[in-house]
């Protein structure tokens, strides 16, 4: 079974500064899809970024960045200037391409992010 | 477009009554995806559907739980006489086809509180 494991329950980091926030997984299968979702105070879940296994390159979204190493199994997610607006929960997510579990989204246990002005 | 619709958005029940959820996928989504959030937890798979099909119900509790996607109308959670451990977040996502890579657009949840 597919595993996802954020080892930082909390952080916290100053407004313009950056933070990178950490993930790692477990899966034998060989292409899949990582995600990291922000979950603020609304409860809304947001798709910060994506990440096809399948690509070497890291993914970027303005002033979100990964840090995928497939390898290592790890994803890690940087934030650039953060903004009093990233403050929320933060999950990882594992998606498999196919197979069985095709769908279902695993998610790790969440990294409260803190933003002081 | 308008996005996954759920309702109610907040929901108490008294332990032993029935819980009913519901989700709208948005326009044009065949796939549906429920998912529950306990307190200072993740996000947890319950069961994927496809119109009038349940395709993975493999998160979903074995008793007092239940989904369904008709051919008309909602995608319906039902939890038969709640107990407290109930008390969750329950999130539904939709998505538009099954083939390649699908996004999973999440509804706002609904919070169901067991008195």
């Amino acid at each position: 079974a597919q595993t996802v494991t954020q080892s930082q329950p909390e952080m916290s980091v100053q407004e313009a500064e950056t933070v990178t926030l950490s993930c790692t997984y477990d899966t034998s299968e060989s292409d899949y899809y990582l995600f990291w979702y922000k979950q603020p105070p609304s409860r809304q879940m947001i798709l910060v970024i994506r990440q096809e296994a399948y690509k070497q390159q890291n993914a970027t979204e303005n002033r979100f960045s990964v840090n995928f190493q497939k390898a290592a199994k790890s994803f890690s997610l940087k934030i650039s200037d953060s903004q009093l607006g990233d403050a929320a929960m933060y999950f990882c997510a594992y998606l498999p391409a196919g197979g069985t579990s095709y769908g279902k989204l695993t998610f790790g246990q969440g990294t409260i992010l803190t933003v002081h002005p | 477009n308008a996005g996954v619709m759920q309702n109610p958005r907040h929901l108490v029940r008294r332990r032993g009554q029935e819980a009913r959820l519901r989700c709208s996928p948005m326009k044009g989504h065949s796939h549906v995806y429920w998912y529950r959030q306990l307190p200072e937890e993740g996000l947890k798979f319950m069961v994927y559907l496809q119109k009038e099909n349940i395709i993975d119900e493999s998160g979903m509790p074995k008793e007092r739980f239940s989904a369904e996607f008709p051919k008309e109308g909602p995608s319906i959670l039902r939890i038969q006489q709640v107990v407290r451990g109930d008390s969750a977040a329950y999130f539904c996502a939709s998505s538009p086809q099954l083939a390649g890579y699908d996004e999973q657009y999440f509804g706002p949840g609904t919070r169901l509180t067991v008195t």
